[in-house]
C-alpha cells in the first residue's frame, strides 16, 4: 500500500521560509521513473502544481514560483522536502504530496498540511 | 508553459441527468509514442485530497464507476458523468502531465 503524508508548521510569518517535508511508504525514489510532486490549493481556491523531483534527482519547478522553491529528496529516510522562501498571506493554502512517474499524473495524493501565514 | 483552461466553471445537473465539462489546453499534450493524451481527471470532494478519475484522458481507474468517461483529442478534451449521482457532488479538475503539470482551474458539479 502507497501512503504519503505531509508534515511542518502550521503557521509561519511573512518573510520567513517554509519547510514541509513529505514522508511516504510503499514506493522507493530509487526506482526508475518514480517521482514526488507537490501541490498546493489556497482555502477555496484551484490546485497549483509546485514542484517535483524524480528518481535520478531531476527536478521541476512551477515557472511562476521557480526562484522560490527548492526540492530535495532523501532516499534512505524515504522523504521529499520542499522549502518555500519569503513566504506571505497569499501562500496560505493546503500543500499536497503525491506520487508520480515521468508519463503518469498524480496518485495517490497525501491528505495535505494547512499551513497558514501571518502578516 | 502549457495553460489548461476548463468550463464551465460551474454547473448544476439533475439526478440522472449527463454532466459534461470540458477541458482545453494551450498547447499540444500528445505523448507520440503511445498516441496518448497526458490529460488526467481528478475529483475533490470537500476536506478530501483529490482523487484520480481518469488518465490518458480516456483510461478510467481501477475502482472507478463507468458513469464516468473521459474523451478528446488535440487540444480539447471532455469529462462527462452519464447519470449524476448524490455521491458525484464534487469540484473537477483537469490537470496535463505533459513535461511539467499543469491543473485547470476547477469546475464545481452540483445537484439541481
Amino acid at each position: 500500500q502507497i501512503t504519503l503524508k505531509e508534515s511542518g508548521p502550521a503557521l509561519v510569518k511573512s518573510t520567513q521560509t517554509l519547510t514541509l517535508t513529505c514522508t511516504f511508504s510503499g514506493f522507493s525514489l530509487t526506482t526508475t521513473g518514480v517521482g514526488v510532486g507537490w501541490i498546493r490549493q489556497p482555502p477555496g481556491g484551484a490546485l497549483e502544481w509546485l514542484a517535483l523531483i524524480y528518481w535520478d534527482d531531476d527536478k521541476r519547478y512551477s515557472p511562476s514560483l521557480r526562484s522560490r522553491l527548492t526540492i530535495t529528496k532523501d532516499t534512505f529516510k524515504n522523504q521529499v522536502v520542499l522549502t518555500m522562501t519569503n513566504m506571505d498571506p497569499v501562500d496560505t493554502a493546503t500543500y499536497y504530496c503525491a506520487l508520480t512517474t515521468v508519463i503518469t499524473s498524480f496518485d495517490p495524493w497525501g491528505q495535505g498540511t494547512l499551513v497558514t501565514v501571518s502578516s | 508553459d502549457i495553460v489548461m483552461t476548463q468550463s464551465p466553471d460551474s454547473l448544476a445537473v439533475s439526478l440522472g441527468e449527463r454532466a459534461t465539462i470540458n477541458c482545453k489546453s494551450s498547447q499540444s499534450i500528445l505523448y507520440s509514442p503511445s498516441n496518448k493524451y497526458y490529460l488526467a481527471w481528478y475529483q475533490q470532494k470537500p476536506g478530501q485530497p483529490p482523487k484520480l478519475l481518469i488518465n490518458w484522458a480516456s483510461t478510467r481507474e481501477s475502482g472507478i464507476p463507468d458513469r464516468f468517461s473521459g474523451s478528446g483529442s488535440g487540444t480539447e478534451f471532455t469529462l462527462t458523468i452519464s447519470s449524476l449521482q448524490a455521491e458525484d457532488v464534487a469540484v473537477y479538475y483537469c490537470q496535463s502531465h505533459y513535461r511539467t503539470p499543469a491543473f485547470g482551474q476547477g469546475t464545481k458539479v452540483e445537484i439541481k
